[in-house]
């Protein structure tokens, strides 16, 4: 079965710092791979999406995520944080059956 | 315009007790889905209708009765509250379409509580 892990489960970081997030994915075939955030008491918003192609895909908010297939890989990354990047990261594979399989989030706090 | 749409927004009720939460979506989707997120944060699959048919049934108590009565509806009926059922409840859809490359879109939630 599918699976997701995130490594970290709660990053501090300061304003301008820059971030990177964990992501690895246990299926080895073709996956589709997704990071949503989720900011304090909202929904759920995707971010960015890797399906094929350029393995380095560009987001909303300035977000980028690396595909590296050979480490199972899909870490996000943002040069300079805001504060207002204080939100819940989720990582996600889809599911045979077009769900989300979601990895078990890591909280950003952004110190201003 | 509110794309997915759930009404409660927050829901407080007692053991026991016999709840739905509603969804509606306006995109014109096809594929609609509900999502447990526990008090951990973890996101977990509970059900998936395509054109109104059940294709994902989790392993979830009988207690909980997804009901979709169209394409832009999803229900979700819950019977005999227990107070491990409190959660947020997400609800989210999405086209069909060719694949797995379709992006969904969430609702905004309904936190249960239940006393």
């Amino acid at each position: 079965a599918q699976s997701v892990s995130q490594h970290n489960h709660h990053v501090i970081l300061s304003e301008a710092a820059s971030l990177e997030l964990g992501c690895n994915y246990s299926y080895g075939g073709t996956v589709n791979l997704f990071w949503y955030v989720q900011y304090p008491g909202q929904h759920l918003q995707l971010l960015l999406k890797y399906f094929s192609g350029d393995p380095l895909v560009k987001g909303i908010k300035g977000f980028e995520a690396e595909f590296i297939k050979s480490k199972f890989s899909f870490n996000l990354r943002k040069p300079s944080v805001q504060w207002s990047d204080t939100a819940e990261y989720f990582c996600a594979v889809g599911g045979s059956q077009g769900n989300l399989i979601f990895g078990k989030g890591t909280k950003l706090s952004v110190k201003p | 315009d509110t794309a997915v749409s759930q009404t409660p927004k927050y829901l407080v009720t007692q053991m026991g007790n016999d709840k739905s939460i509603k969804c509606e979506q306006n995109l014109g989707h096809d594929t609609m889905y509900w999502y447990k997120q526990d008090s951990k944060k973890f996101l977990k699959i509970m059900f998936s209708y395509n054109n109104k048919e059940l294709i994902i049934n989790e392993t979830v108590p009988n207690r909980f009765s997804p009901k979709s009565p169209d394409k832009a509806h999803l229900n979700l009926h819950i019977n005999s509250l227990e107070l491990g059922d409190s959660a947020v409840y997400f609800c989210a859809s999405r086209r069909w379409a060719s694949g797995d490359q379709e992006t969904q879109y969430f609702g905004p939630g309904t936190r249960l509580l239940v006393l």
